[in-house]
């Protein structure tokens, strides 16, 4: 059965702090790894699609990459506005995806 | 203007009450995708749909319904509401050459 796990559940960081955020995954034939960020009261926005192992995605602050079991958000720098929950799913197949339970990162000034 | 709308934002229904929740989307994507959130749970996907003539059920459709009317609009019913149907519900859309989903802005259900 396809499983995606998030860890931590949540994390808080100091402004500025770095830190990573894991999504290991267990499911046949990956077609895809995306990643969302989620604000409280608010639907998930799109981030990242990562496809193979080795392959590294940037946006600002923020770092996906990717290998054969697990994937990893890497967080530079942090600001507050940084703050929210952190969603990983894996696709598979017939453009259905399987969500893990999300980190929620707390960035404090 | 958002992209993909949801109606309403918020519900409060009793019980055995029928509901429905609507997306519209201008995106001009051809696929559309009911989900529920529930705390510790995460997304689950309910009902999904590939075109108009086309529907799906997901992981957890039983209770549910959905009717895809047009390209655009994508509507899930609850036709007898039941309080563990309390959730927050996501309609999401993408193309069909894409695996990208983007998501509305959800509706707070609760059933009493």
């Amino acid at each position: 059965e396809d499983q995606v796990t998030q860890s931590p559940e949540a994390l808080r960081l100091q402004e500025g702090e770095s830190s990573s955020l894991n999504c290991s995954y267990t499911v046949s034939g990956l077609r895809g790894l995306f990643w969302y960020r989620q604000d409280p009261g608010k639907g998930p926005e799109f981030l990242f699609t990562l496809y193979s192992a080795g392959e590294e995605k940037e946006k600002e602050r923020l770092k996906a990459t990717l290998t054969k079991k697990e994937s990893f958000l890497h967080i530079t720098a942090p600001k507050p506005e940084d703050s929210a929950t952190y969603l990983c799913a894996v696709h598979r197949g017939a453009q259905k995806l399987v969500f893990g339970q999300g980190t929620r990162l707390t960035i404090n000034p | 203007d958002a992209d993909v709308t949801q109606t309403p934002r918020n519900r409060i229904t009793k019980t055995g009450k029928r509901i429905m929740l609507e997306c519209s989307q201008t995106k001009g994507h051809d696929r559309m995708y009911w989900y529920r959130q529930d705390p510790g749970l995460g997304l689950r996907l309910i009902y999904y749909s590939f075109d108009v003539k086309d529907i799906n059920k997901g992981e957890i459709s039983d209770g549910y319904s959905v009717s895809r009317q047009a390209q655009a609009k994508f509507s899930l019913s609850l036709e007898s509401a039941i309080p563990n149907q309390t959730a927050l519900y996501f309609c999401a859309t993408s193309e069909a050459s894409s695996y990208e989903q983007y998501f509305g802005p959800g509706t707070r259900l609760t059933v009493t």
